[in-house]
């Protein structure tokens, strides 16, 4: 069975700070995917890593697929407020195959 | 481009009672997945549907069942309503491109079970 975690589950950090949440399975990956979700919102797709070590940067965002294709994670260079929500990490061990979250990491940024 | 389109946003429901939950994918988009999204966890996969087929399922009961309309939208049924089944309930488009294929999700409905 599939299994997606995620780390910290919570994280409150202060405007300007850096920070990295992680995702770890057990299971291979073909690719995976970050999304952010905010209150009341559906998931909006940050990214998506599909080759072992592949490293992708969105403004302050940095992503990085890890070597075994089995772990990923997202570190964010001097978090802003509107940083804030549920990041959710995704994968699926085929491109035919369902999609799985992770539980997510709820980020906090206080002004 | 409207997006992916979710109706109701909100819904109330007495357990026992049926729900019919609604999804219009984003244009040009042909597969459609249903994810049940408890509070303060990721969503979990319900099933996916293509080509008005369900093509794959997760771990949900029988009472939830769906279907997909020759225009692609999607409807989720779930019948026997438990008070567990609260959840913001969430659809997502997509058209395969391998392992870029990329899921567009809708705002999402709120099921309450009381």
């Amino acid at each position: 069975t599939q299994l997606l975690e995620q780390s910290p589950q919570f994280l409150s950090i202060q405007e300007g700070e850096n920070l990295t949440v992680y995702c770890n399975s057990s299971s291979v990956f073909s690719s995976l995917q970050w999304y952010r979700q905010e209150p009341g919102e559906g998931p909006v797709l940050l990214v998506t890593v599909v080759t072992g070590g592949e490293v992708k940067k969105l403004k302050r965002l940095t992503f990085q697929f890890g070597d075994a294709r089995k772990d990923s994670s997202l570190h964010i260079t001097a978090a802003q407020p509107g940083d804030t929500g549920l990041y959710l990490c995704a994968g699926a061990e085929t491109s035919y195959d369902k999609v799985i979250f992770g539980p997510g990491t709820s980020l906090s940024v206080i002004p | 481009d409207a997006g992916v389109t979710q109706s109701p946003t909100h819904l109330i429901k007495t357990r026992g009672q049926q729900v019919t939950l609604r999804c219009s994918p984003k244009s040009g988009h042909d597969t459609v997945s249903w994810y049940q999204q408890a509070l303060g966890q990721g969503p979990q996969f319900i099933f996916q549907y293509y080509e008005e087929e369900e093509r794959q399922r997760g771990n949900f009961p029988d009472r939830f069942s769906g279907h997909q309309f020759p225009n692609y939208s999607s409807e989720l049924n779930v019948n026997a309503l438990l008070l567990g089944d609260s959840a913001l309930y969430l659809c997502a488009s997509s058209r395969w491109e391998g392992l870029n294929t990329e899921a567009f999700f809708g705002q999402g409905t709120r099921l309450t079970v009381v």
